[in-house]
């Protein structure tokens, strides 16, 4: 089992919302960690996105947009990133990461269609 | 401006080495905690290796401890990954990116640089 899980795929319309979880494994308690979330589009690095921890504890990315905010479902031990208003821009690529046990680990990847 | 860039990156046989560089620019080199991050074609992102600023600590994920070392040279503002006993699942693109403190965010990445582990 993947220490961080994420849906596939998600497909939703301009200007509508997005949310995209990233799932810990179990045994690993999401209200310890910062998630960072990170975009990617095609033949591009990845571009660091917002850290969110608690509403104390949160970071947005330099020049990153405000409709894209993080938060946390402690009941599904789950970190969110939240799209608010899409744009066709927001078509990309979209990981979670944390710092467990000394090292980084990756979310699998949700792609991000904008129809 | 940040700059990160990576080099060395090029086609390789299985069991070869290969030394890739990231050439920093635009901030305090020394100040900065470095990793390497890969991704294979079509693949999602692997954490490979890390290094604190002072190149005192270093992390390797299992997939390449034992056949890959990270270093780094502050004085001339540089990151290196030397890369034996190379396998086809090595193959992939190399990003080095930045972090302001231990395990934070990776906050500026490379651009890449692609190895192709091909006999």
């Amino acid at each position: 089992q993947a220490v961080l899980t994420q849906p596939s795929s998600l497909s939703a319309s301009p200007g509508a919302s997005a949310s995209l979880t990233c799932t810990l494994r179990s045994g690993i308690n999401v209200g310890t960690y910062r998630i960072y979330w990170y975009q990617q589009k095609p033949g591009s690095p990845p571009q660091y996105l917002l850290r969110y921890k608690s509403d104390s504890d949160k970071q947005q990315g330099s020049g990153v947009p405000s409709r894209f905010s993080g938060s946390k479902d402690a009941s599904a031990n789950a970190g969110i990133l939240l799209i608010s208003g899409l744009q066709s821009e927001d078509e990309a690529d979209y990981y979670c990461m944390i710092w467990h046990s000394s090292a980084y680990v990756f979310g699998t990847g949700t792609k991000v269609t904008v129809l | 401006q940040v700059q990160l860039v990576e080099s060395g990156g090029g086609l390789v046989k299985p069991g070869g080495s290969l030394r890739l560089s990231c050439a920093a620019s635009g901030f305090t080199f020394s100040d900065y905690y470095m990793s390497w991050i890969r991704q294979a074609p079509g693949k999602g992102l692997e954490w490979v290796s890390y290094i604190s600023s002072s190149g005192s600590t270093i992390y390797y994920a299992d997939s390449v401890k034992g056949r890959f070392t990270i270093s780094r040279d502050n004085a001339k503002n540089s990151l290196y990954l030397q890369m034996n006993s190379l396998r086809a699942e090595d193959t992939a693109v190399y990003y080095c990116a930045r972090a302001p403190l231990p395990g934070y965010e990776l906050d500026y990445w490379g651009q890449g640089t692609l190895v192709t582990v091909s006999s």
